[in-house]
């Protein structure tokens, strides 16, 4: 079962503009990451933010938590091509080391 | 040091034989998770690994589906008598402790 629904599920748009996505997810966790998946092969970290923080930064990329609302987003700035992939977000199931995946977000960029 | 090796890259097999999927997890790493994807799906969790033991099992669709991780390290998914609906991408990865997840580039099985 996926724990996390990604919003939208699918995005595209123009190189230089924002990206921003959406995670919503059901149970208390500790901490969530976002991942990168191209070509349907191996997922790439890019962020973990945990439980008692409210935003954070990573290069272009910018998440935020909002626990109450047991959701997060994901904005990455001035977008390029290079950015086409998949997104996903992932959190502990409940605490435990269990990670869930939600149901991505394909994002294409436009040269 | 090496990253997160899944072999094989591509397994095509006949409904109802048995295949074993292999996972080389980072050197050290503690933690090691299998799960399954479909075309345009997220991965679907199936069981991680704290050390030698199953930590949780509970993603496995059915007892067609095991897996083991004898020393702690390399792990084995075993699928017996397939079935076309388990057709998918086998992904692992490997992780410190528990948290960022450090995948392989899986395997992409194809039960026909």
């Amino acid at each position: 079962s996926q724990q996390g629904e990604e919003d939208p599920q699918a995005l595209s748009i123009q190189e230089g503009e924002n990206a921003t996505m959406n995670c919503s997810y059901k149970t208390s966790i500790n901490n969530l990451q976002w991942y990168r998946q191209n070509s349907g092969r191996g997922l790439v970290h890019l962020i973990l933010i945990r439980s008692n923080e409210r935003e954070k930064h990573s290069g272009r990329l910018r998440v935020t938590l909002d626990t109450s609302k047991k959701s997060s987003s994901l904005l990455i700035t001035a977008s390029r091509a290079a950015d086409t992939a998949s997104y996903f977000c992932a959190t502990d199931f409940a605490g435990t080391y269990k990670y869930i995946f939600g149901t991505g977000t394909r994002l294409k960029v436009l040269a | 040091g090496a990253g997160v090796s899944q072999t094989p890259s591509n397994k095509v097999t006949e409904k109802g034989k048995y295949v074993e999927l292999r996972c080389d997890p980072i050197s050290g790493h503690t933690a090691l998770y299998w799960y399954r994807q479909s075309l345009g799906q997220g991965p679907e969790f199936l069981i991680y690994f704290q050390g030698t033991g199953a930590a949780d099992d509970s993603g496995l669709p059915n007892d067609r589906f095991f897996a083991v991780r004898p020393e702690g390290s390399v792990s084995t998914l075993k699928i017996q008598r397939t079935e076309r609906g388990d057709s998918a991408v086998y992904l692992c990865a490997s992780s410190l402790k528990g948290h960022t997840l450090h995948f392989g580039n899986g395997t992409r099985l194809t039960v026909t």
